[in-house]
């Protein structure tokens, strides 16, 4: 069966601090895609990365960094020197053989001032 | 940018009565998507179109939903009978080269 779990249903750090939000997945399929998308309090989904699953490189952007590993079947997302404006729900999602996003619980993401 | 836009952005109805949702996907995308999310809850697939016809549906997506393009730039969610879970965030998603843009989302209330 296809599944994300993350695990980490909140955090909270202060601004500027550096935040690692985790996220597993289970597929049969040979071929999938993986992704994190941010719903900001205003509720949009805003998307932040795809990955196929013949590219474990991990990806840097800006101040986002992503660490696909296969072995573990883990994605794992982190913000470097946090700021309140990253304050969001982060869900990491599975794109399976037919298309479909199936999506993690998603983690809320809290910085402090 | 082209962006995935949705009307309306909330809407009321009573239990019973019928709903249209309205998407307008980003115009070169041949995929497109409905999902719901339940205030507080994950994301879920409603169902799939390309090519004019429905790709995937999930369980969710009974006999009381409908998706049409009518017209080759909207994209409708039709819900016949609306029940009160059926309160939800739509989302209407469009997609090219393996990812999926979302609209703003419309918030269904059914009283």
């Amino acid at each position: 069966a296809q599944k994300v779990t993350q695990a980490q249903t909140e955090i909270s750090v202060v601004e500027k601090e550096d935040v690692t939000l985790d996220c597993v997945y289970e597929t049969r399929d040979t071929t999938y895609y993986l992704f994190w998308y941010k719903q900001p309090p205003s509720g949009e989904l805003v998307f932040l990365i795809r990955r196929n699953s013949f590219d474990e490189q991990n990806e840097i952007s800006g101040r986002y960094s992503w660490n696909f590993q296969k072995s573990t079947s883990s994605f794992n997302f982190t913000i470097t020197a946090s700021q309140v404006v990253d304050s969001a729900v982060y869900f990491c999602a599975l794109r399976d053989s037919n298309y479909q996003l199936i999506w993690g619980a998603g983690t809320k993401l809290i910085i402090k001032p | 940018e082209p962006e995935v836009t949705q009307t309306p952005s909330h809407q009321v109805t009573q239990m019973g009565q019928e709903v249209i949702l309205r998407c307008v996907p980003i115009s070169n995308h041949l995929y497109f998507y409905w999902y719901r999310q339940i205030l507080g809850q994950k994301v879920e697939f409603l169902v799939s179109f390309y090519n004019n016809e429905i790709s995937e549906k999930s369980e969710i997506f009974d006999d009381q939903f409908s998706v049409e393009r009518p017209d080759g730039s909207n994209f409708t969610l039709k819900i016949r009978s609306t029940k009160l879970e059926d309160s939800a965030m739509y989302f209407c998603a469009s997609e090219v080269a393996d990812t999926q843009y979302f609209g703003p989302g419309t918030r269904l209330t059914v009283l």
